[in-house]
């Protein structure tokens, strides 16, 4: 049964850069079945998709945070990371690690992670 | 900007059936938008259930499938039940490994 497990500070600083990574257990990273993902969601409201990325390094990234956005792949950690730099307040959220089916679908979440922007 | 557009509310009674919709601000939704379908309980993280349309995702009851009506991607819920109280996020893909999420549609059973 696969686990994806955020991890990474609850709480970044304003104009700082914020860093998760996600650790894969009970599948590979390297599956070419797959892309991983990371989704967000602020308090109260809806799903925002930021971002993918294949186990060769090969990236996707929301068109509105791709000025901001880094994903990168450690295959030798089965593990997959976000940077998301020059942070506001409006980049609090859950931020959840995904697995994607073929990039169009996600088919597993993490528990999700608690990122606060603030001083 | 694509907006992809979702019921804010619904409300159903036990044992009813519900479709929710999912379209687009401009353009029509087809099978080639790959539309999946996503619950959400409260504290919880979204869980999978529809995906490419129509294909449930694994241990998803087939009272949950979906459809292209018309000009929108569908998701209906046949039978429900007090526990199928949730937020429902569609999803479509937009080409070139981009993804938008629906705002969502909050379903209360009573």
């Amino acid at each position: 049964q696969l686990q994806l497990q955020e991890s990474g500070p609850g709480l970044v600083k304003p104009s700082e850069t914020l860093s998760l990574t996600c650790t894969v257990s009970y599948d590979s990273i390297t599956n070419i079945d797959y892309y991983w993902g990371w989704i967000r969601q602020p308090p109260e409201k809806g799903l925002e998709w930021i971002g993918s990325i294949f186990y060769t390094g090969d990236t996707y990234y929301n068109p509105s945070l791709k000025s901001r956005v880094t994903m990168s792949v450690d295959t030798s950690k089965n593990q997959f990371s976000l940077q998301l730099s020059s942070v506001t307040a409006a980049d609090t959220a859950v931020y959840y690690c995904a697995r994607l089916r073929t990039r169009r679908t996600v088919d597993s979440w993490g528990q999700g992670t608690l990122v606060t922007v603030s001083s | 900007q694509t907006v992809v557009t979702q019921e804010p509310s619904f409300s159903v009674s036990p044992g009813g059936t519900l479709t929710l919709t999912c379209g687009l601000s401009s353009g029509s939704v087809s099978s080639s938008y790959y539309p999946s379908w996503y619950q959400q309980t409260p504290g919880q993280p979204p869980r999978t259930l529809i995906y490419s349309t129509n294909s449930r995702s694994s241990g998803v009851p087939d009272r949950f499938s979906g459809s292209i009506l018309g000009n929108k991607a569908a998701l209906t819920i046949t039978g429900a039940q007090a526990d199928d109280e949730s937020h429902y996020y569609c999803v479509l893909y937009m080409g070139s490994g981009i993804l938008v999420f629906g705002g969502g549609t909050k379903v209360t059973v009573l």
